[in-house]
C-alpha cells in the first residue's frame, strides 16, 4: 500500500497567515492527490482534486501544487473560517491511503 | 444538490453482524462509483471500500477485506456495506462517499454526515 505522510501534524497560526501543509507519499503517485478540509463534528469538504485543481465553489486562497511523492496544499491568508484540519489522499491506486491530517489551530 | 444519508449504525457486540445503508439523491446513482470511509473517535480518516458504477468491481482496505462487503442496488438507489466478525477497532463513524474516478483510482467529491458504529460488549 501507498503510505500518505503528512507534515506537520499540528499548525499554529494566525489570521492573515500564508500557510503551508506538506504530503509525502511513499512512491509515486504522478498527480493522483486530493486534499480535504474537516471541521469538528462535521463530514470533510473536497478543496483541491488531481494536486492542484481547485473543486468548484472553494475560495481562491486554496491552492495545491506538486506532483510524484511531493505536495503542498498552501493557503494565502488564512481565513477565520479556515481553521480546520486538513487530510491529503493518493488515488494512484484503488486501495486508497489518506495522510494523518493537518491541524490549522489558532496562535 | 448531492445529498447522502446514511442509516443502520448502532452498539453491537464484538463477532456481531450490522449492515449500512446509504440513500443518494441529486445525481444518477447508477453512473457513479461509491465508496465507504469511516473514522474511529478522534482519529483521522480511513477508507474502507470502493464499489463501481454497475456493482461488478468492489476493492477493499486490508483491515476489512473478508469481512466486509461493499454492494449496491442501483434499482432501489442504494449503497450498502455489509460488516461481519466485527471488532472493537471497528468503532468509528461510517461516511458514505460519491466517487470521482480515473484509471488509477477514486477521490471523493461528496460526503454524507455518517452513521456511527460502536463495538462493544
Amino acid at each position: 500500500d501507498i503510505q500518505m505522510t503528512q507534515s506537520p501534524s499540528t499548525l499554529p497560526a494566525s489570521v492573515g497567515d500564508r500557510v503551508t501543509i506538506t504530503c509525502r507519499a511513499s512512491q509515486s503517485i504522478s498527480s493522483w492527490l486530493a486534499w480535504y478540509q474537516q471541521k469538528p463534528g462535521k463530514a470533510p469538504n473536497l478543496l483541491i482534486y488531481k494536486a492542484s485543481n481547485l473543486e468548484s465553489g472553494v475560495p481562491s486562497r486554496f491552492s495545491g501544487s506538486g506532483s510524484g511523492t511531493e505536495f503542498t496544499l498552501t493557503i494565502s491568508s488564512l481565513q477565520p473560517d479556515d481553521f480546520a484540519t486538513y487530510y491529503c489522499q493518493q488515488y494512484n491506486d484503488y486501495l486508497l491511503t489518506f495522510g494523518g491530517g493537518t491541524k490549522v489551530e489558532i496562535k | 444538490e448531492v445529498q447522502l444519508v446514511e442509516s443502520g449504525g448502532g452498539l453491537v457486540q464484538p463477532g456481531g453482524s450490522l449492515r449500512l445503508s446509504c440513500a443518494p439523491s441529486g445525481f444518477t446513482f447508477s453512473t457513479y462509483a461509491m465508496s465507504w470511509v469511516r473514522q474511529a473517535p478522534g482519529k483521522g480518516l480511513e477508507w474502507v471500500s470502493t464499489i463501481n458504477n454497475n456493482g461488478g468491481t468492489t476493492y477493499y482496505a486490508d483491515s476489512v477485506r473478508g469481512r466486509f462487503t461493499i454492494s449496491r442496488d442501483n434499482s432501489k438507489n442504494t449503497l450498502y456495506l455489509q460488516m461481519n466478525s466485527l471488532r472493537a477497532e471497528d468503532t468509528a463513524l461510517y461516511y458514505c462517499a460519491k466517487a470521482g474516478c480515473f484509471s488509477t483510482g477514486c477521490y471523493t467529491t461528496h460526503w454524507g454526515q455518517g452513521t456511527l458504529v460502536i463495538v462493544s460488549s
